[in-house]
């Protein structure tokens, strides 16, 4: 069975432009959450989708923003990037809400803003 | 807000030694406990995971102990390796949350 997939792996871009992560959860998994982690830091959430649904967000600023679509996939936008929003952005799956909720992650996606 | 603390930040540990990484947590609505692991340009992957109705899961070298009068509960990895050097992350769970402690960086010296 396929694990939690996020593409690109690594993605360069540079200070004001948009940058568009992608994830495919694991099949049968309904929610996807999306977390940020700085360099040797810990893991800071973002986003919560359930069933095409935004039910959860972290203390970041609007221009993070997201999607999940029919087939549970989910993008998450960066808009106007900084320098600061450099990190490896993990994407995570679980099974539908009200079961145990434990998160499946992806290997994340490396931003780099120049 | 809810917190779960972990500690320590850091830990070095030598080679078949026992590493302890503790967290403790405020909520008693949680019911489930799960460690996860971090290697570098990696995600968190689950490790282990206890239920408050147990005091101790053990697979293979790790076990989780855990204390539900004084929320805590403790992650021993026995005979510690060099490819365990590696981030943990502690975390409560209840139905509608996941709450993560901030990560420990181990180290296992050779």
């Amino acid at each position: 069975e396929a694990g939690v997939t996020q593409s690109p792996t690594h993605l360069i871009k540079t200070r004001g432009q948009q940058a568009t992560l992608r994830c495919s959860p694991i099949s049968g998994h309904t929610s996807v959450y999306w977390y940020q982690q700085a360099l040797g830091l810990g893991l800071q959430f973002l986003l919560w989708y359930d069933e095409g649904e935004e039910r959860n967000r972290g203390n970041f600023p609007p221009r993070f923003s997201g999607r999940q679509f029919p087939n549970y996939s989910s993008e998450l936008n960066v808009n106007a990037l900084e320098l600061e929003d450099s990190a490896l952005y993990l994407c995570a799956s679980s099974p539908i809400r009200g079961a145990k909720n434990i998160q499946y992650f992806g290997a994340g996606t490396r931003l780099s803003v120049l | 807000q809810q917190q779960v603390k972990q500690s320590p930040q850091s830990l070095i540990v030598q080679k078949g030694g026992i590493s302890i990484i503790n967290c403790a947590y405020e909520n008693t609505a949680f019911d489930y406990f799960p460690w996860y692991q971090q290697f570098p340009g990696k995600g968190p992957a689950l490790l282990i995971a206890i239920r408050p109705d147990v005091s101790e899961k053990k697979e293979g070298r790790f076990t989780i102990s855990f204390n539900k009068s004084a929320k805590q509960f403790s992650l021993h990895i026995m005979d510690s390796q060099p490819g365990d050097s590696a981030t943990y992350f502690c975390a409560a769970i209840n139905q509608y949350q996941l709450i993560w402690g901030a990560g420990t960086k181990l180290i296992i010296k050779p």
